[in-house]
Order: C-alpha cells, then structure tokens, then sequence
C-alpha cells in the first residue's frame, strides 16, 4: 500500500517489559513524526525526524522513550521499562518535507500495559 | 500550553444540517490544519490553511481564519451520516521548529 503503516496495530504487554513501535512513512516523505494520544484526547507531539536526524527530543515525555530513524524510512519508537500510563495510541505521521504540509496519518499502535 | 483548542467538545447535528466548530490558540502561527479521525483510525488530512490567508473552501468544508483573534472555524455544509467523526485542528507556531500542536477535538454525531 501507499500510506503510512505503523506495526504492531495493538499490543498488550506486562509493566516493566520494553516494547519497541514501527513506522513506515509514505516512500520519498523525508519529515516523520510521532505522536501520542490518549483515550479521548488530543494528540501529544513526541518527536520530529527530518531524515534521519531527530533535532528536537524535548516532546518525549521521559528518558525511557527514544526513537530511530534509519536510512531516512523506518523509525522505531521504544519504550523501556513500560509503566501503565504509557497506555495510549502512539501514531505516526510522514509528510514530503517539513513546515507547510499536511501530515498523512498511520492508524496508529494501541499499547495496553497490563 | 500553545495547543489549539476545539469548541465545541461535541456536536450532534441531523443530516442536512450546517455543523461549525472553531478552534483557538495562543502563540502566532504559520499555518493551521483540519483533520478528521474516525473511530479506531489515523487521522486524516482535510485543509491548510496559511496565516495569510482569511478563508478556503474544499467541497463542502469552508475553513477561515482570524489572526487578530488567534482563532478558525471548520463549516461542514449539508452534512452526512458519513461525516460523523472527531475533528481536530493543529497549528506550527513562529519558532515552533515543526512541532505540531493538536487540539483535544470535537466529536461531530450526524444523524441519519
């Protein structure tokens, strides 16, 4: 398919476990996001990629997330030592270039921690 | 906080029927964007509107835009069942260095 495809689309794991997200953007798309979103609510910015370059990590709300960009397509978000108010949607979002350009959406990974 | 922020939470609304919600925020922006989210999926993009310019229209959505006022609105005309969904406005501010904000959205119920 052509769009943004995020892996896996749910995923139910036990506190304390690491769990590691996937994103393929839309091929050529050079800006890759992330987001969070809760039950009911808006989205949370995570993080940015321009290539493979990640400028700004002040969006990741602690330093047991981190996210990767390899060979500007594929970003992996992980999350270490899982705590249940990680439960969320976690999307991704690609765009051509960055600033100016509407985002094409993944339908996202629902993570449950037990 | 410089999210945008919908209004109103939720909206239900006949089919047929005119639905507004608006969207505020708080620092100066470059552009603002509709997207709408059905249930269990990714959002989807709708319309861009940049901060020079006052109005758009795409099919039957008309977004404008009020800088003085820091606040837009998002006008479905005869709505459709299949417009039921969230919808969700999102800014890049001046200096924001691309982040996106999301507000918390409006649920829109169209009924048949």
């Amino acid at each position: 398919g052509a769009g943004v495809s995020q892996s896996p689309s749910n995923k139910v794991t036990e506190k304390g476990k690491d769990v590691e997200l996937r994103c393929d953007p839309i091929s050529g798309h050079t800006a890759l996001y992330w987001y969070r979103q809760s039950l009911g609510q808006g989205l949370e910015f995570l993080i940015y990629f321009q290539g493979n370059s990640a400028p700004d990590k002040s969006g990741l709300p602690s330093d047991r997330f981190s996210a990767e960009r390899t060979g500007g397509s594929v970003s992996t978000l992980t999350i270490q030592r899982t705590q249940q108010e990680d439960s969320a949607v976690y999307l991704c979002a690609s765009s051509p270039q960055m600033g100016n350009q509407p985002q094409h959406f993944g339908d996202g990974t629902r993570l449950s921690i037990l | 906080s410089q999210q945008g922020e919908e209004d109103p939470q939720a909206l239900s609304i006949q089919e047929g029927e005119n639905a507004t919600m608006n969207c505020s925020y708080k620092t100066s922006i470059n552009n603002l964007q509709w997207y709408r989210q059905n249930s269990g999926r990714g959002l989807v993009h709708l319309i861009l509107i940049r901060s020079n310019e006052r109005e758009k229209h795409s099919g039957r959505l008309r977004v404008t835009l009020d800088t003085s006022k820091k606040s837009s609105s998002l006008l479905i005309t005869a709505s459709r069942a299949a417009d039921t969904a969230s919808y969700f406005c999102a800014t890049d501010h001046i200096g924001g260095f691309n982040k996106f904000y999301f507000g918390s959205g409006t649920k829109l119920n169209v009924k048949p």
